[in-house]
């Protein structure tokens, strides 16, 4: 256990819809990070929130959003979706907003599977 | 841009022999951190090994060790006495020591098979 929450592990869902992915990070972290890995696209950035403020924006997609609580446990939030959004999500915690510094810790991801 | 490159699509090693995955990466940034991170069929990430760029001496986490070659903007990870549990996607990734977002960037990974 890495200490980094993700629910739900698995989803299915129709095209169309709309999914809220959850992450609970580690304790004591203040950064999260999105990432989504599909087969043809790897590992790519979407959105990093720092105590609650959005922090930076990647490659993320108009109808994705995303926003980190008071508790500090994030959801991103994908709407009207498509086949090709059906990946792997991550997320990732670090104690500052310098991740680097600290280091980063993963969830085990949420696989989205858009039908 | 900052990008990370991993040439290498697939590596196969021979159980208890030594392989090197190669990284190369491009940034105008002097002070910066570079990461082997380790994905299992499992598919959870589990970091390998971490570099701080102002540091010359390479870094060593047991059996792995990492060949940091900062003018040449490289960065290798070697596996010695290779073991079955090793087998797994590694991917390099990097991420600037200051700046305004301090995200990982991530090369396209090297599928690592271990040949009993």
């Amino acid at each position: 256990d890495s200490g980094v929450t993700q629910t739900p592990k698995h989803l299915i869902t129709a095209t169309g819809q709309r999914v809220t992915l959850r992450c609970s990070p580690r304790s004591g972290d203040l950064s999260v990070y999105w990432y989504q890995q599909s087969l043809d696209q790897g590992l790519q950035f979407l959105i990093q929130y720092y105590n609650g403020e959005e922090r930076a924006k990647g490659n993320i997609l108009e109808r994705f959003s995303a926003q980190q609580f008071p508790d500090l446990h994030s959801e991103l939030n994908l709407s009207s979706l498509e086949l090709g959004d059906s990946a792997l999500y991550f997320c990732a915690s670090s104690l500052s907003a310098a991740g680097g510094i600290y280091g980063y810790t993963f969830g085990s991801g949420t696989r989205l599977t858009v039908v | 841009a900052q990008t990370v490159t991993q040439s290498q699509p697939e590596m196969s090693v021979q159980e208890a022999e030594t392989v090197t995955l190669s990284c190369t990466y491009d940034t105008s940034e002097s002070d910066y951190y570079l990461f082997w991170y380790k994905q299992p069929p499992s598919r959870q990430m589990i970091l390998v090994i971490r570099q701080e760029a102002y540091k010359q001496q390479n870094a060593t986490e047991n059996r792995f060790s990492v060949n940091f070659q900062k003018a040449a903007k490289s960065f290798s990870l070697k596996i010695s006495d290779s073991q079955l549990g090793d087998a797994a996607m590694y991917f390099c990734a990097y991420t600037p020591r200051g700046g305004a977002t301090n995200k990982l960037i991530f090369g396209t990974g090297t599928l690592l098979a271990v040949q009993p």
